[in-house]
């Protein structure tokens, strides 16, 4: 099956840190990954479209400053949140279209708490 | 623009009962459309998908779900639940063309909360 993992899978830190959290789809090559945000007690949002070798694509409302998402292999796309303040807190989730399958395989997520 | 529409947020059931959980959306085109389920701390897990031909879909563990064009509905029943289904589950829907940067974007609904009681 086509498996995405993330790391970490947890992180607390203080507020004005920078936090990377990292997206590996494990068993195949992916050319776009995606993010998403989910807020307690509510749906998914899609923050941007991960592209490997280009720019990312960031949906209406989200800090592309803010949210720096790299894509630099076609396994890997990182989303590093930059001057963390306790409102960035929040369930991050990555998934990673397949090629083949022609849908997106989900990473398990990575609870953020700033303090 | 597409929307999801997840009518109902929490679904509380006992087993072995049936259960459906609604999803309406709404677009312009086609759409391609999926059932996820999340349990606690959790990634999604895709449950089932409609992407063309027979409009019933089933998953593996009883699950399925019935594309309905004119009513822009995708259902999601199970004639008989399991402690083990408690979940939230969440509709998606995405466009189906490839090109442009609404390729493979993903819309879900509010997520509805299933419980299920012994």
């Amino acid at each position: 099956g086509a498996v995405v993992s993330q790391h970490p899978s947890r992180v607390i830190c203080k507020s004005g840190t920078s936090v990377k959290i990292e997206c590996r789809s494990l068993d195949f090559q992916a050319t776009t990954m995606f993010w998403y945000r989910q807020f307690p007690k509510k749906s998914l949002m899609l923050m941007a479209t991960s592209n490997e070798g280009s720019k990312a694509t960031y949906e209406q409302g989200v800090e592309k400053d803010k949210f720096l998402i790299n894509h630099a292999s076609l396994t890997l796309s990182t989303l590093t949140v930059t001057s963390a303040h306790p409102e960035d807190s929040s369930f991050y989730i990555c998934s990673a279209r397949h090629p083949s399958y022609n849908e997106q395989f989900f990473g398990p997520g990575t609870r953020l708490t700033v303090l | 623009a597409q929307s999801v529409t997840q009518l109902d947020s929490q679904v509380p059931v006992f087993e072995e009962a049936p259960v459906e959980l609604r999803c309406n959306y709404s677009s312009s085109v086609s759409v391609y459309l999926f059932w996820y389920v999340q349990y606690p701390n959790q990634g999604l897990q895709l449950l089932l998908k409609y992407l063309s031909g027979s409009t019933l879909v089933e998953s593996i563990n009883g699950f399925e779900a019935e594309f309905n064009k004119s009513q822009t509905s995708f259902h999601l029943r199970k004639p008989s639940v399991h402690i083990s289904d408690t979940a939230e589950y969440f509709c998606a829907v995405r466009f189906p063309f490839a090109g442009g940067t609404s390729y493979g974007k993903l819309t879900f609904g509010q997520g509805t909360i299933l419980t299920v009681h012994p």
